[in-house]
């Protein structure tokens, strides 16, 4: 079975201060790869996806991840945070046989201070 | 709707309720799921629909878990003699098919008292 791993449980990040979330998954197969975020009171929302092609991957509000097979991992990334970027952040990931089941990481909570 | 819509947003059940959590999926959506999130922790995979067809139920923890789309539209996820472990917020999610993003809904936070 495959298994998402979120080693930042918890970020705070001052404005203007670029962020990566580190995201490694075990599993040896073909995946498809997602970041979701949720921001305080809301329901969780897709950020980007990877399914194949370029591993580099551009989505929503900025951010963009790299999928990097050779480690496992599909770290999320972001230039430049803002105070409305304050949410927390999960990374899935759906075994290419498993319909589309997704497994998530335990999620990141970030904080942005003004 | 515009989203998946769950139902109720809160419940408090006492020790050994049943309770049932309604999922309206997004119009013409084959797919969906229902996970359970703890608190603190990430969505886990309970059960897969497609349409009518419950494809995988490998996530539900145990017996007391039951859950149902006889239509292929609305889903309920039926919880029988609730305990104190089953607090957590159940989420349901759509997609259209196989391979396409899913669409979450907000939740039903279940609190066993």
């Amino acid at each position: 079975a495959q298994s998402v791993s979120q080693h930042n449980h918890h970020v705070i990040l001052s404005e203007a201060a670029s962020l990566e979330l580190g995201c490694n998954y075990s599993y040896g197969g073909t995946v498809n790869l997602f970041w979701y975020v949720q921001y305080p009171g809301q329901h969780l929302q897709l950020l980007l996806k990877y399914f194949s092609g370029d591993p580099l991957v551009k989505g929503i509000k900025g951010f963009e991840a790299e999928f990097i097979k050779s480690k496992f991992s599909f770290n999320l990334r972001k230039p430049s945070v803002q105070w409305s970027d304050t949410a927390e952040y999960f990374c899935a990931v759906n075994a290419g046989n498993a319909g589309n089941m997704l497994t998530f990481g335990g999620g990141t909570r970030l904080m942005v201070k003004p | 709707g515009a989203g998946v819509s769950q139902s109720p947003r809160y419940k408090v059940a006492k020790r050994g309720q049943d309770v049932a959590l309604r999922c309206d999926p997004i119009s013409g959506h084959v797919s969906l799921f229902w996970y359970q999130q703890a608190l603190g922790q990430g969505p886990e995979f309970l059960t897969y629909f497609q349409n009518e067809a419950q494809l995988d139920k490998s996530g539900l923890p145990s017996d007391r878990f039951f859950a149902e789309r006889p239509e292929g539209s609305v889903s309920t996820l039926k919880i029988q003699r609730t305990q104190q472990e089953d607090s957590a917020v159940y989420l349901c999610a759509s997609s259209a098919d196989r391979n396409t993003e899913a669409f979450f809904g907000q939740g039903t936070r279940l609190t066993v008292v």
